[in-house]
């Protein structure tokens, strides 16, 4: 199976500053048919799950644009341009490009 | 407005069967797979198996085969999610998921506890 690792699992941020959160996985994840299914999510305090990225840079609608996803291959990246309030939660990298479907462990982010 | 509505927290002694519900609104029930997922407390999340609606079948994630059932109703537009010989391991919140897990339910809490 493949494995996906974040680092770092733990994140403490000022208000304003920039925050990146890497996903890794055991082997690249370009799919057969050319796509990359790397999907990114966050998860704030007491909620469900919410989709912000589909194949590695894709925003969800209403995702804000201090959002981003990048990379390519096996490495992966989640920036947050300018850290605000409601940024605080777990975030998670997902590959979907094989079965069955790997969560990576969560990244905590944190106000300082 | 597509929305995955779940049951209710369940309370289980262990070695029992729980099933649970997620009832979907806003779109067609055949268009897209519907994945579960497990989280523990304070733990991450684990994909546990899906179902396509429209021709009833389902893929299993290997740590849960041969105890999670996953069904759909075509007629209430209702997916389930059957977990059986429960365990205190298994206290949990569960979701459903669709359209690639772009929508998500609200969750359902499951504690196994003797």
């Amino acid at each position: 199976d493949v494995v996906v690792t974040q680092s770092p699992l733990s994140l403490s941020v000022t208000l304003g500053q920039p925050a990146s959160i890497s996903c890794r996985s055991s082997q690249s994840l370009v799919h057969s048919d050319g796509n990359t299914y790397l999907n990114w999510f966050q998860q704030r305090p007491g909620q469900s799950p919410r989709r912000l990225f589909y194949q590695v840079s894709n925003r969800d609608s209403g995702v804000p644009d201090r959002f981003s996803g990048s990379g390519s291959g096996a490495d992966f990246t989640l920036k947050i341009s300018r850290v605000e309030s409601e940024d605080v939660g777990v975030y998670y990298c997902m590959q979907g490009s094989y079965w069955p479907p790997a969560f990576g462990q969560g990244t905590k982010v944190e106000i300082k | 407005e597509v929305q995955l509505v779940q049951s209710g927290a369940e309370v289980k002694k262990p070695g029992t069967t729980v099933k649970i519900s997620c009832t979907v609104f806003g779109y067609t029930f055949t268009d897209s797979d519907m994945y579960w997922v497990q989280q523990a407390p304070g733990k991450g999340l684990e994909w546990m198996g899906l179902v396509d609606p429209e021709d009833g079948e389902t893929i299993y994630a290997e740590k849960f085969q041969g105890r999670v059932t996953i069904t759909a109703d075509t007629s209430t537009d209702t997916a389930y999610m059957e977990l059986s010989s429960l365990r205190a391991d298994d206290t949990a919140v569960y979701y459903c998921a669709t359209f690639g897990f772009d929508y998500w339910g609200q969750g359902t809490l499951v504690t196994v506890s003797s």
